[in-house]
């Protein structure tokens, strides 16, 4: 099993409706971080949660929310999806007081589509 | 964090060794230097990273003049599964911080 799953891989929604990205990981670690990327662009920090009880916004927060529900499991939702909001969303945690380096691991994405 | 400057794309032949240079000129005294592969369609994938000199994994080596001012990214004899973006990021070790991942460089391996 994957140590970052990411649910669903795939999803084709409606302007307007709601949805939600989940993220769960094995490794144990504290931290967890949700990234949005666009064709031939670098990645693009939506949020991070450093621990269950602390949630921060990074650098394009706007349109997102998110749920830290456990240390194991992260939710990105889009309470109204719109067409500039499709993209390829990637989860991520790290750990350096656990694996002792700066190393994030990945889930492999969810494909989203807003039509 | 530091900005970085990384080509936005290099080719190369099967076999060759590849260097990819990241310029990162207000790199701070705290900061990690950190390079992430990524394929198509997937998450980045960690590589190596380093502080100061030479570090050198199974995947990689990483070296980084004594100003680090700059780093090299080597991948030897690289093959056509090397076909990928490299990304890469400067930022402290181990503090409250977050990764900021820029374009990156498009390495295109061919036969």
């Amino acid at each position: 099993d994957a140590d970052v799953t990411q649910t669903p891989r795939n999803r084709i929604t409606k302007t307007g409706k709601r949805i939600m990205l989940e993220c769960s990981q094995t490794k144990g670690h504290d931290r967890m971080y949700w990234y949005r990327q666009d064709p031939g662009l670098g990645l693009q920090l939506i949020y991070y949660s450093f621990d269950v009880k602390d949630i921060n916004k990074g650098e394009i927060s706007d349109g997102y929310s998110v749920s830290r529900q456990a240390q194991a499991k992260f939710s990105l939702s889009l309470e109204s999806a719109i067409p500039n909001q499709t993209a390829l969303y990637f989860c991520a945690t790290s750990d350096p007081d656990k694996s002792h380096d700066y190393g994030y691991t990945f889930g492999s994405g969810t494909r989203l589509t807003v039509v | 964090l530091a900005k970085t400057t990384q080509p936005i794309s290099m080719d190369s032949y099967e076999g060759q060794e590849v260097n990819i240079t990241c310029s990162h000129n207000n790199i701070a005294t705290n900061d990690y230097i950190t390079w992430y592969q990524q394929f198509p369609s997937q998450g980045p994938r960690f590589i190596i990273q380093g502080y100061k000199t030479k570090v050198t994994n199974e995947v990689a080596s990483l070296f980084i003049p004594a100003d680090r001012k700059s780093s090299t990214l080597s991948l030897p004899r690289v093959s056509l599964s090397d076909t990928a973006v490299y990304y890469c990021l400067v930022g402290p070790f181990s503090g409250y911080s977050t990764l900021t991942f820029g374009k990156g460089t498009m390495l295109l391996v061919s036969p």
